[in-house]
């Protein structure tokens, strides 16, 4: 079955660099477009990224646009969250989740399979 | 952005009632570019309704989605005691894509 793993939270200064991992299996990962969202202690979800199936392209909230990167290792079937320049206010859940149609080459869809969450915390 | 408002915040019924969860966008979300989520603690969402109407995989039919332009709403027909979670909508008509704030449904 579809099993979403996110691994790499933790606590973090303000200034400071995180890596999240996201370990894919039971479904053809090279096919399917891979987001980031993420949900503060006590708040709503927020959308935080999504990067193409083959990794051609990817799309940011303006929150994290030119301090977090998306990517992907499609051998590995294994996505990735590089965050920098962190602040208090990303302090939050990390989740990976899946498009559930293959091949969608932009980042309006919805989501069959999340993980469970990471999480990480900014502070000083 | 398209913000979403879920009302009410809580919800208190019993079990084997019927509740009604709404939705409402600040812009249309045309063609229904709407679904729906089930959070429970420590556990990974779960997708319940897609398209505003149609239920995901191996949901039960107690669920069901209804709505177009800005308006939704997500009922869940005879409350089982599994029912009582977060639920969150989701547009993704336009960019970025954009989550309610919740409704928590709990036991009465």
């Amino acid at each position: 079955q579809v099993q979403l793993v996110e691994s790499g939270g933790g606590v973090d200064q303000p200034g400071g660099s995180l890596r999240l991992s996201c370990a894919a299996s039971g479904f053809t990962f090279s096919s399917y477009g891979m987001h980031w969202v993420r949900q503060a202690p006590g708040k709503g979800l927020e959308w935080v990224a999504f990067i193409r199936y083959d990794g051609s392209s990817s799309y940011y909230a303006d929150s994290v646009k030119g301090r977090f990167t998306i990517s992907r290792d499609n051998s590995k079937s294994t996505l990735y969250l590089q965050m920098n320049s962190l602040r208090p206010e990303d302090t939050a859940f990390y989740y990976c989740a899946k498009d559930r149609d293959p091949i969608k080459v932009g980042p309006l869809y919805f989501f069959d399979y999340w993980g469970q969450g990471t999480l990480v915390t900014v502070s000083s | 952005e398209i913000v979403l408002t879920q009302s009410p915040g809580t919800l208190s019924l019993s079990p084997g009632e019927r509740a009604t969860l709404s939705c409402r966008a600040s812009q249309s979300v045309s063609s229904s570019y709407l679904a729906w989520y089930q959070q429970k603690p420590g556990q990974a969402p779960r997708l319940l309704i897609c398209g505003a109407s149609n239920r995901a995989t191996g949901i039960p039919d107690r669920f069901s989605g209804s709505g177009s332009g800005t308006d939704f709403t997500l009922t869940i027909s005879r409350l089982e005691p599994e029912d009582f979670a977060v639920y969150c909508c989701q547009q993704y008509h336009s960019s970025p894509i954009t989550f309610g704030q919740g409704t928590r449904l709990e036991i009465k």
